[in-house]
């Protein structure tokens, strides 16, 4: 069965602080691999990755893939309290153009 | 920006009572997906459609849950009866199928409460 699988659930730092979320997936047939960031409504999206070792970036922002390995993780540097949110990942089948997400990580940032 | 568009925002009302809640897709999307999403389960793929064909709705509860798409400005996510378990955000995504795959964009979701 397909899966994703987030670490840690949830994450508590403070302003300034430097953040590593981790994504690991097993999926038939992968395509691509998506983050997403979800305040109050609807999940945004991020990032979307299909090629191993390319770093994506945007602002303070980045996020990076390993297929070898089977994950991915996306680093905040300099968090605000602005970036305290759920940060979900999932995961895309060339064989049925879903997506499976992982159960998210709530990331709360402090003053 | 284009946007996902869902209609109700927020959903209140009785067991047993007939729920239906729309979604508009971006212009020019031909994929369309239902979500729900609860504390306990976090996002769940209900059904998607391409090209306004169900392709896929094993994560429906098929006694009481529909979903169709009418036109391709129209998706539809109906349940009939509503219970109380089914008290959840229910998201509606759109994107566009291409082989190296595109990112799903999601509606800001209906709040159901089933009382």
């Amino acid at each position: 069965e397909d899966k994703v699988v987030q670490s840690p659930l949830s994450l508590v730092v403070h302003e300034g602080d430097t953040v590593t979320l981790n994504c690991s997936y097993e999926v038939t047939n992968f395509r691509s691999l998506l983050w997403y960031k979800q305040e109050k409504k609807a999940p945004t999206f991020l990032f979307m990755l299909t090629s191993s070792g390319i770093e994506k970036k945007s602002g303070r922002l980045s996020s990076i893939l390993d297929k070898k390995e089977l994950f991915s993780i996306l680093n905040i540097t300099a968090t605000q309290t602005g970036d305290s949110a759920i940060y979900l990942c999932a995961s895309g089948s060339s064989n049925t153009g879903k997506l499976i997400f992982g159960q998210g990580t709530t990331l709360q940032v402090k003053p | 920006d284009a946007r996902v568009t869902q209609t109700p925002r927020h959903k209140v009302t009785e067991m047993g009572q007939e729920v239906t809640m729309r979604c508009q897709p971006i212009l020019g999307h031909n994929t369309v997906f239902w979500y729900r999403q609860t504390m306990m389960q976090g996002l769940e793929l209900l059904a998607y459609f391409r090209n306004r064909a169900p392709l896929d709705d094993s994560g429906m509860p098929k006694d009481r849950f529909s979903a169709e798409m009418p036109d391709a400005t129209l998706a539809t996510l109906k349940i009939q009866p509503s219970e109380p378990r089914d008290s959840a955000v229910y998201f509606c995504a759109s994107g566009l199928a291409t082989p190296r795959g595109q990112p799903q964009h999601f509606g800001d979701g209906t709040r159901l409460s089933i009382l």
